[in-house]
């Protein structure tokens, strides 16, 4: 079964600095892999998928994550982040055991934004 | 955009009696909605898969019989916890996919419904 384990429960960043929000994941072949964001009171919203291809994803928002097989992870990051980026943020694995498409999340890492 | 609105967004009720959540596909039709279960902490955990027009197909551990999900139409899903108690507390969030896009076409979330069971 696949599993996502996100390390960071919480991170505080200062407004303008740079950004990394780890993931690792289990999966016993090609994984697609996700990312969302969920602002308080609100559903989530996705930032970038991996399917294949370019290792490196751009996704909305400014943000990008890097498909790393040999660590398996798929780590999030921005070059420089903005007060409207605190919010919950989810790594996601997915697969298709018996063709039914299944999304296991992490238990999310927490941003909060300083001036 | 592609809206899912699930409501209501908060409710309490007494130990022993069943509450709906519906979740509605604003401006698309979606073939399949699913139904997430998430504890303060924790991850969002699949409860069920919902397919319009069949039965919902439930994940390993979830009570089917105290998780009713109804997925009558393309754009409404509901689930119903029967009997409810005290540790059905928790944040449940669904989703929908849109009917006319593939495998891995995006999946669009409601707000959730945080349920507390007194």
């Amino acid at each position: 079964a696949q599993s996502v384990t996100q390390p960071d429960i919480h991170i505080t960043v200062s407004e303008g600095a740079s950004l990394e929000l780890r993931c690792n994941y289990s999966y016993g072949a090609t994984p697609y892999l996700f990312w969302y964001v969920q602002s308080p009171g609100q559903g989530l919203q996705l930032l970038l998928k991996y399917f294949s291809g370019d290792t490196l994803v751009q996704g909305i928002k400014g943000f990008e994550a890097e498909f790393k097989r040999s660590q398996s992870s798929f780590n999030l990051r921005k070059p420089s982040v903005h007060w409207s980026d605190a919010a919950e943020y989810f790594c996601a694995v997915g697969a298709r055991p018996g063709g039914n498409e299944k999304l296991t999340f992490g238990t999310g890492t927490r941003l909060t934004i300083i001036p | 955009g592609a809206v899912v609105s699930q409501h209501p967004s908060r409710v309490i009720c007494k130990s022993g009696t069943s509450v709906k959540i519906e979740c509605r596909s604003l401006d698309f039709q979606a073939t399949t909605m699913f139904w997430y279960r998430q504890f303060p902490k924790q991850s969002l955990m699949l409860m069920a898969t919902s397919n319009e027009g069949s039965k919902a197909t439930y994940e390993q551990g979830v009570e089917k019989d105290k998780f009713l999900i109804n997925h009558a139409s393309l754009t409404l899903s509901t689930l119903t916890v029967t009997s409810a108690h005290p540790e059905d507390s928790s944040f449940y969030i669904c989703s929908a996919k849109h009917r006319d896009r593939g495998q891995w076409a995006e999946a669009f979330f409601g707000q959730g419904t945080r349920l507390t069971v007194v």
